[in-house]
């Protein structure tokens, strides 16, 4: 039964570039969620998703930042015109119904972006 | 301001002995999760509370809603401890707040 996964593991890109982060969730897992981590800082709430739905983003940046999740395939995150302050852990984390609230979240082993 | 504060920031400690990691928030919540992130980078859910105790093999953690606390002990602590822990707080609404961290380093 395969986890919670992210890809690509490590993405490099230069200023100016586009990001997309993809995060497959668990077999039967409806709802994902979005975190950031920057460097010597603690994880930060990003966007919270269903299937073709974004339930909050009060955690996103108001601009270059979007993320989805389509009926079919992964949920993607995707930084536009990245900048240095991008460079950060990406975790996505999902569970069967709402998570935090009421049941354990499984998170994905993480994306790390470098920003050149 | 911080919605959540952990203490302590850094811990090291022998392998064998008792650990506590506090953390106290400032807003009313649903839930409280504690996480831990292997060296590596990789985040496991250890608990989730509203209320009381929970146990799970040498992990104990405890709340308390009136006094908006929790700790996390670690009994018979060992190297492969050694970790971030980090607590989680999950106010009314869909947001929810992390603390920055405890890194537990467990010396054999």
């Amino acid at each position: 039964n395969a986890g919670v996964m992210q890809n690509p593991r490590h993405l490099v890109r230069r200023r100016g570039q586009e990001a997309r982060l993809r995060c497959s969730p668990m077999k039967g897992h409806s709802h994902v969620y979005w975190y950031r981590q920057l460097p010597e800082e603690g994880l930060k709430f990003m966007v919270y998703l269903q299937k073709e739905n974004i339930i909050d983003e009060s955690g996103m940046p108001k601009e270059r930042f979007s993320a989805e999740f389509p009926k079919e395939g992964p949920s993607i995150l995707r930084i536009q015109q990245v900048v240095r302050g991008d460079s950060a852990a990406y975790f996505c984390a999902s569970s069967p119904r709402q998570g935090f609230r009421q049941e354990t979240q499984y998170f994905g082993p993480g994306t790390r972006l470098l920003v050149l | 301001k911080n919605e959540v504060e952990q203490s302590p920031q850094n811990l090291t400690a022998q392998e064998g002995e008792f650990i506590t990691i506090n953390c106290s928030y400032s807003v009313g919540i649903s839930a409280l999760h504690w996480l831990q992130q292997h060296p590596g980078g990789g985040i496991v859910s250890l608990f989730m509370l509203s209320s009381g105790k929970k146990k799970h093999g040498r992990l104990i953690a405890t709340i308390n809603i009136q006094e908006k606390h929790s700790s996390l002990h670690i009994t018979a602590s060992h190297p492969r401890d050694s970790a971030v822990y980090i607590c989680a707080v999950i106010p009314t609404g869909n947001q929810f707040y992390f603390g920055t961290g405890t890194s537990l380093t467990v010396i054999p």
